[in-house]
């Protein structure tokens, strides 16, 4: 069975701080990892994946993540965070066809 | 807005009753996602079409759920003698095949069943 584990639930930076959201994952098949971003109020977008090659993904907004393999992790980064971030992340975990597989979140509040 | 429209915004009902949602994709899109969402939780997947073809359907998708896409185009959930265990957010997505899964979400249909 698959999992996707992402463990900070809720992260408060200040602006201009760093950002790291983990992520880690449990799959017997080909690994296609996702994050998805919810703005409040708005619905959820693609922030950023990994299908293959290259294990550093850039994505949008300036975020970026790193697939390890050997760590069965894909955490999302961004080197200094604005008020606009705060937002809820989701990772997911590509399963079966054509259906995606979703962590619990984490919330993310960016004090200005 | 030509992104995914889902209506209504919020239904709420008594246990028991019927509920139907509606789900328009952006419309090159051939394939359209069923997922549910309760407080706290991640999205889960529900059911997927390809065209009008319902190709994979979630064990969470009980004998009281029936999903329609009859033209391949619009999309109906429909809830049948609703539970309050069914309360949540009912989100609805499309893709293109051969896209690598980018999926494009609507707003959900907030249910509440009293």
């Amino acid at each position: 069975a698959q999992s996707v584990s992402q463990h900070n639930h809720h992260v408060i930076l200040s602006e201009a701080a760093s950002l790291e959201l983990g992520c880690n994952y449990s799959y017997g098949g080909t690994v296609n990892l996702f994050w998805y971003v919810q703005y409040p109020g708005q619905h959820l977008q693609l922030l950023l994946k990994y299908f293959s090659g290259d294990p550093l993904v850039k994505g949008i907004k300036g975020f970026e993540a790193e697939f390890i393999k050997s760590k069965f992790s894909f955490n999302l980064r961004k080197p200094s965070v604005q008020w606009s971030d705060t937002a809820e992340y989701f990772c997911a975990l590509k399963v079966g066809a054509n259906n995606l597989f979703f962590g619990t979140g984490t919330r993310l509040t960016v004090i200005p | 807005d030509t992104g995914v429209s889902q209506n209504p915004r919020h239904k709420i009902t008594k246990r028991g009753q019927n509920v139907t949602f509606r789900c328009d994709p952006i419309s090159e899109h051939n394939r359209l996602y069923w997922y549910r969402q309760t407080l706290g939780q991640g999205p889960e997947f529900l059911t997927y079409f390809q065209n009008e073809a319902q190709l994979e359907k979630s064990r969470l998708l009980s004998d009281r759920f029936s999903a329609e896409r009859p033209k391949g185009s619009f999309s109906t959930l429909e809830i049948q003698r609703t539970e309050q265990g069914d309360s949540a957010m009912y989100l609805c997505a499309s893709s293109i095949q051969g896209s690598n899964e980018k999926l494009f979400f609507g707003s959900g249909t907030q249910l509440s069943v009293l």
